[in-house]
């Protein structure tokens, strides 16, 4: 089984600052990664993934994030927020190849003037 | 053009009713699912059909039937309405043999009283 830990539960930013959103996350098995971004009263959009290939992935929206496979890591950073960013971020992982994802319990940035 | 719908998107109803969501989508995916989000926004997979066969379904009471009568609509039935049904369930789909990237609908807000 997967699951997924987000470090922080909310996470205040000035406007303009940089954001980094932690994820760790455990599996047996290879796996791929996400990030969804759920503004208010939203549905979820997805961000970026990882599936194979350079750990650094760029997503939409300024966001990239690092796979850290020895770490079990995949931090989310965005060097400079707006406040439209203001949202709830979910860290995904799915095994490699299967379609069951699984959420951690999701990181609020508020973005402040 | 929607990618993926949901309807209704609020639904008020009592204690022991039975009640429907619908899901639409018009991407082509091949593979739908619904997820609850609880009052803490804890994301949790119930259902996934691929090509209208079941294919994930976790431990959910049996009062919630999901039906596929085709690919692009998956709804969701709920017999006997408990209070703690009340969350935002949302409707997703994919297509399993490109990204496992899943699209979101705008989700079906529950209250049960």
């Amino acid at each position: 089984a997967q699951s997924v830990t987000q470090l922080d539960s909310q996470v205040p930013v000035f406007e303009e600052a940089p954001v980094e959103l932690r994820c760790n996350y455990s599996s047996s098995v290879s796996v791929y990664l996400f990030w969804y971004v759920q503004y208010p009263n939203q549905g979820l959009q997805l961000l970026l993934k990882y599936l194979s290939g350079s750990t650094l992935v760029k997503g939409i929206n300024g966001f990239e994030a690092e796979f850290n496979k020895s770490q079990t890591s995949f931090h989310l950073r965005k060097p400079s927020v707006h406040i439209s960013d203001t949202a709830e971020y979910f860290c995904a992982v799915t095994p490699a190849n299967d379609y069951k994802l699984s959420f951690g319990a999701g990181t609020t940035v508020t973005v402040r003037a | 053009d929607t990618a993926v719908s949901q309807t209704p998107k609020y639904l008020v109803t009592q204690m022991g009713n039975d009640k429907s969501i619908k899901c639409e989508q018009n991407l082509g995916h091949d593979t739908m699912y619904w997820y609850k989000q609880d009052s803490k926004k804890f994301l949790k997979i119930m259902f996934s059909y691929n090509n209208k066969e079941l294919i994930i379904n976790e431990t959910v009471p049996n009062r919630f039937s999901p039906k596929s009568p085709d690919k692009a609509h998956l709804n969701l039935h709920i017999n006997s309405l408990e209070l703690g049904d009340s969350a935002v369930y949302f409707c997703a789909s994919s297509q399993t043999s490109l990204s496992y990237e899943q699209y979101f609908g705008p989700g079906t807000r529950l209250t049960v009283t």
